[in-house]
């Protein structure tokens, strides 16, 4: 069956980065595409982008562009988002999903960002 | 403001049917595919429908989604309890070279 497992809980200072993993099993890793997605406390679901772990080619939201980083491990299965610069409104639950569609969702990292 | 606009909330009595709307423009809905997503509070999205009207492996066929121009709508009949959730419609939009998504709808079966 297939899993997708995210890294624990962070808590960051404004201007800090972060990195979430997400370890893929019960597939084959390099089939699908990984996207990121992330919903604020009490909001809607907000795209991030999405790397081919095959290629390692990746896109991103507009407004992201120049902040975000995603990479893949093919030897672990394992997808990484990095968003760097953090801000207050960056607090969110970061998920990883399968795509497409987007079929299986990771449980989710919370990434707080606080002073 | 979300690209696609549904509406906030929706209600039904357990047993009856309900329609929640997802409208958006010739760049995103009336040119992809669109999938509906069910969210329980505190968990992750589960995937209902993709391409349009195809229900997920597993899913009952009370759930059902329909597409007509540039807007999509998801069905559920024979309302439960365990149906009460955030409901989300997603769909590439080319003009954005973005996955995008409503702002949601609250079911609650009252």
């Amino acid at each position: 069956q297939v899993h997708l497992v995210q890294s624990g809980a962070e808590v960051k200072k404004p201007g800090a980065s972060v990195k979430v993993s997400c370890k893929a099993s019960g597939y084959t890793f390099t089939a699908y595409y990984i996207q990121w997605v992330r919903q604020a406390p009490g909001q809607g679901l907000e795209w991030i982008g999405w790397i081919n772990p095959n290629s390692g080619d990746t896109k991103f939201a507009q407004k992201f562009q120049g902040r975000v980083t995603m990479t893949s491990d093919t030897s672990i299965s394992t997808a990484y988002v990095e968003l760097s610069r953090l801000k207050s409104d960056d607090t969110a639950m970061y998920y990883c999903t399968r795509s497409s569609p987007l079929d299986y969702w990771g449980q989710g990292t919370l990434v707080n960002v606080s002073s | 403001q979300s690209v696609l606009t549904q509406p906030p909330s929706v209600s039904a009595p357990p047993g009856q049917k309900v329609t929640i709307s997802c409208s958006g423009s010739s760049s995103n809905i009336g040119d992809h595919y669109v999938s509906w997503y069910q969210q329980v509070p505190g968990t992750a999205p589960k995937l209902l429908i993709y391409d349009d009207n195809k229900r997920y492996s597993g899913i009952p066929d009370r759930f059902s989604g329909s597409k007509s121009g540039t807007s999509a709508t998801l069905g559920i009949t024979g309302l439960q309890t365990g149906d009460e959730a955030d409901y989300y419609c997603g769909v590439w939009d080319h003009s954005l070279s973005a996955e995008v998504f409503g702002g949601g709808t609250k079911l609650t079966v009252l």
